[in-house]
């Protein structure tokens, strides 16, 4: 059964610095989105992005925050200058259509 | 950001007999449910959705029961498997829009 990838599981960096966090959405699905959940919360949305451009954000989404699908099959999302509060599971997703979204397994993101 | 609510954080059922998972929303605008299961280190993974046009959906051992007057949806599963044992998401979406807002969760445990 085809399923969306996520690399890396898990990545570290310090705080300031930028991260790129990398998927590979199921190669028909036309909708890909970003989410996070903060260790004890719920899963938040971040941003969902259709025919090369984003399409729906949260308040989250900020300055910050970017998306880009750079070629036919990846879909980053890059955090430009790390807090701590970013230290999180971010999620990525895509769908056919507007449901139901599936969902990859994730990665780890630990600010230092 | 209270829109979606499972009130138990955690429930245990015997095998083979039925679990009962509980959602409650306070959106009127949502107009589609989703359930996704989650196991450790793994991303949701996607179970069983209803429109809010219909009161029941069916797929083999699990079914979703909608009372929109409640605002309350249900997820049964039967006969409950040790495979279930997972964190169960409800996620609700409005129409016309893409993302997902989800409850905190409830931890299904099965035991033999």
């Amino acid at each position: 059964e085809p399923e969306v990838t996520q690399t890396p599981s898990h990545q570290v960096t310090q705080m300031g610095q930028e991260v790129i966090l990398r998927c590979v959405p199921i190669s028909n699905h036309l909708y890909f989105y970003w989410y996070r959940q903060i260790l004890g919360q719920k899963v938040e949305f971040l941003v969902s992005f259709y025919n090369n451009e984003i399409s729906e954000k949260s308040e989250i989404f900020d300055d910050q925050f970017s998306v880009e699908r750079p070629d036919g099959s990846n879909f980053t999302l890059k955090i430009r200058s790390t807090k701590l509060e970013d230290s999180a599971m971010y999620f990525c997703a895509s769908s056919i259509n507007r449901q139901p979204q599936h969902f990859g397994d994730g990665t780890r993101l630990s600010i230092l | 950001d209270q829109q979606v609510k499972q009130n138990s954080p955690s429930l245990s059922v015997q095998e083979g007999r039925i679990s009962i998972l509980n959602c409650d929303y306070t959106n009127s605008m949502f107009d589609y449910f989703l359930w996704y299961k989650k196991y450790p280190a793994e991303g949701p993974t996607f179970l069983i959705s209803i429109s809010s046009i219909k009161d029941k959906n069916e797929d083999g051992r699990f079914t979703v029961f909608l009372n929109k007057s409640a605002k309350h949806l249900s997820l049964h599963i039967v006969p409950s498997q040790p495979g279930d044992s997972a964190v169960y998401f409800c996620a609700a979406q409005i129409q016309g829009a893409q993302k997902l807002v989800f409850g905190q969760g409830t931890r299904l445990t099965i035991n033999p």
